[in-house]
């Protein structure tokens, strides 16, 4: 079946410009996250959506990070004023209900890669 | 989030089996462990689970130990394509931990021919 499928694959922009990257998450999938991972690195959390709702945004690093999920499937990551420490893979994982105590896996795309030069 | 502890590398013979181990020996009695690896330019990929009990998939094994403060996991068969580095997690059970995953460093697993 469908996986989580992301859009586009690598997206280059200049400094300052505004960004969106899309998610669209494995059908039926109620919970949506957002992670970022920088060269090098492990994934680092974002945001977690729960339907519509933003259920943790504790990851966003500043206000210049939004994400919306308006119907409760595709998502938006928004980057207002990009800077070039924006740059990293942005990545889209989507579970099947509430985490639960952990016993959902969630499923990951093979993420946005953003350059800003 | 329990934190685990990895070894940042080990190898493997192809054909042979790999056994990566973890330690979260500050996880509690309701907290599940996790495993997924990353291929190079490839989202993470889920690959086990496990509370208590050991578990065994198309893909590995779960051994996790009677106090639950390490866990393995073993591919029976490593190939070329295991190449990968691999993530052990014990995302919280709950409070503000719930729903999100920490990806630490992992361990990078080379299986050479």
């Amino acid at each position: 079946g469908a996986g989580v499928s992301q859009t586009p694959s690598n997206k280059v922009t200049e400094k300052g410009k505004y960004v969106e990257l899309r998610c669209d998450p494995i059908s039926g999938h109620t919970a949506l996250y957002w992670y970022r991972q920088s060269l090098g690195q492990g994934p680092e959390f974002l945001i977690y959506f729960q339907g519509t709702g933003a259920a943790d945004d504790s990851g966003l690093p500043n206000d210049r990070f939004f994400a919306v999920r308006p119907e409760g499937s595709v998502s938006t990551l928004k980057i207002q004023r990009t800077e070039r420490g924006d740059s990293a893979v942005y990545l889209c994982a989507s579970s099947l209900g509430f985490w639960g105590g952990g016993n959902q896996p969630q499923h990951f795309g093979d993420g946005t890669r953003l350059s800003i030069l | 989030d329990a934190k685990t502890t990895q070894p940042p590398s080990m190898d493997c013979a192809e054909g042979r089996a790999a056994n990566l181990p973890c330690n979260h020996s500050t996880i509690s009695g309701n907290e599940y462990v996790y495993w997924y690896r990353q291929i190079h330019s490839q989202g993470p990929q889920y690959i086990i689970h496990g509370l208590k009990n050991n578990e065994t998939n198309e893909m590995a094994s779960l051994i996790i130990t009677e106090d639950r403060k390490s866990s393995t996991l073993i591919l029976p068969h490593a190939t070329l394509r295991d190449t990968a580095v691999y993530y052990c997690i014990a995302p919280g059970a709950g409070g503000t931990s719930y729903g999100k995953l920490t990806f630490g460093q992992g361990t990078i697993l080379t299986v050479h021919p």
